[in-house]
């Protein structure tokens, strides 16, 4: 079974600009959550998603958005790009009713 | 926000010895703690999660230590090789939700 794939695997902006960045979860799971990782911050929630709708959100500004399709992919937006916004962006996967989440590689942002 | 609290930051151990990776949580409503490993340049795996009403878990050489009252967990590797270099996290979730607490990591490295 495939795992977790995100694209693109890396991306180098330029502060003001937005981005995207997309997610296709593991076949059969629903839930998708992101996080972001930082050397400074560590890995933090950002939302979770699950048929189509956002159940989860974590402390993160509104420049950051996300979005579910009804086939479970994933993608997540963040406008107005600041420097600090430099992170590897993680998203993960999970089955309905079960904890487990299974990470993708992630994407690594860079904003210049 | 609620902290998962991980000990050492760094850890050396010689090839074939115990490494043991510490961590304190505050928030008794947790109700899953999964322990992650990862490589450079890649998203975290899942190693072995627990659940609070297990004391212990045991996976190959890998094995979590859960003490409820104090509000801690470990993870222990037995028997530590070179390719166990890597950066380990816990974590936990809030009860109900995948969204997860992580802990700022520990840096393994296993001396051969």
């Amino acid at each position: 079974k495939a795992g977790v794939t995100q694209t693109p695997r890396y991306l180098i902006k330029t502060r003001g600009q937005q981005v995207t960045l997309s997610c296709s979860p593991i076949s059969g799971h629903r839930s998708v959550s992101w996080y972001q990782q930082t050397p400074g911050q560590g890995l933090q929630f950002l939302f979770e998603y699950f048929s189509e709708t956002q159940r989860n959100k974590g402390n993160f500004p509104g420049r950051f958005s996300g979005r579910q399709f009804s086939n479970s992919r994933s993608e997540m937006n963040v406008s107005t790009l600041e420097l600090g916004d430099s992170a590897l962006y993680l998203c993960a996967s999970s089955r309905d009713r079960v904890y487990e989440q299974y990470f993708g590689p992630g994407t690594r942002l860079t904003v210049t | 926000q609620q902290q998962v609290k991980q000990s050492p930051q760094s850890l050396i151990v010689q090839k074939g010895g115990i490494s043991i990776i510490n961590c304190a949580y505050e928030n008794t409503a947790f109700d899953y703690f999964p322990w992650y490993q990862q490589f450079p340049g890649k998203g975290p795996a899942l190693l072995i999660a627990i659940r609070p009403d297990v004391s212990e878990k045991k996976e190959g050489r890998f094995t979590i230590s859960f003490n409820k009252s104090a509000k801690q967990f470990s993870l222990h590797i037995m028997d530590s090789q070179p390719g166990d270099s890597a950066t380990y996290f816990c974590a936990a979730n809030y009860p109900g939700t995948y969204k997860y607490i992580f802990g700022t990591g520990t840096r393994l490295k296993v001396l051969a």
